[in-house]
């Protein structure tokens, strides 16, 4: 099983800095297979990020991801007050899908 | 619009099964896989399998095999997922998803997440 390790465990941030959240596999990961999730309190996940990098629907485009093979990175260019949240990067290789433990972008 | 609703909250005793609905509207339910997840109370999210609505294929992560099984029924549009022998740490919110694109293995559909609690 690919574990996905996400850093760091929480991020302090102010509106209108810029968040650079990172994802590491235990092994190689297609990149077709990568995605990031946003989720709120008492909210289902919301898909961001699909294949590494291509944003989903009505996603802005402060928002961004990269990466490949084993490093993969979510950028949120601009904090806005409604994207402080838990991110998931989840990956989906050998028919079997795994979830990093998350990241708490917080309010400063 | 896509929608994917959840059946209600579930209480269950340790050592019972329960047995999660997810019924799908708004495009066509064999063309798309479905992904079980769960989040623990305070914790991650955590893949529990996932099925093809079109022939019924199933993938399950190792820790719950022998434990759970997902199945769907086309002609209503639903799918389910059965989980035995509960235990307390079974108690979790449960989440069924639709795959961006067959196999894709993201998700861009949520259902609205069905509390189990297992406690005696």
């Amino acid at each position: 099983e690919i574990v996905l390790t996400q850093s760091p465990g929480t991020l302090s941030l102010s509106p209108g800095e810029r968040a650079t959240l990172s994802c590491r596999a235990s092994q190689s990961v297609s990149s077709s297979y990568l995605a990031w999730y946003q989720q709120k309190p008492g909210q289902a996940p919301r898909l961001l990020i699909y294949g590494a990098s291509s944003r989903a629907t009505g996603i802005p485009d402060r928002f961004s991801g990269s990466g490949s093979g084993t490093d993969f990175t979510l950028t949120i260019s601009r904090l806005e007050p409604e994207d402080f949240a838990v991110y998931y990067c989840q990956q989906y290789g050998s028919s079997t899908g795994t979830f990093g433990q998350g990241t708490k972008v917080e309010i400063k | 619009q896509v929608q994917l609703v959840q059946s209600g909250a579930e209480v269950k005793k340790p050592g019972a099964s329960v047995k999660v609905s997810c019924k799908a509207s708004g495009y066509t339910f064999t063309s798309y896989g479905i992904s079980w997840v769960r989040q623990a109370p305070g914790q991650g999210l955590e893949w529990m399998g996932w099925i093809s609505a079109y022939n019924g294929n199933t993938n399950y992560a190792q820790k719950l095999q022998g434990r759970v099984t997902m199945t769907t029924d086309t002609s209503t549009s639903t799918a389910y997922m059965e989980l035995r022998s509960l235990r307390s740490d079974d108690t979790a919110v449960y989440y069924c998803a639709r795959e961006g694109t067959y196999s894709s293995g993201w998700y861009d559909y949520w259902g609205q997440g069905t509390l189990v609690t297992v406690s005696s």
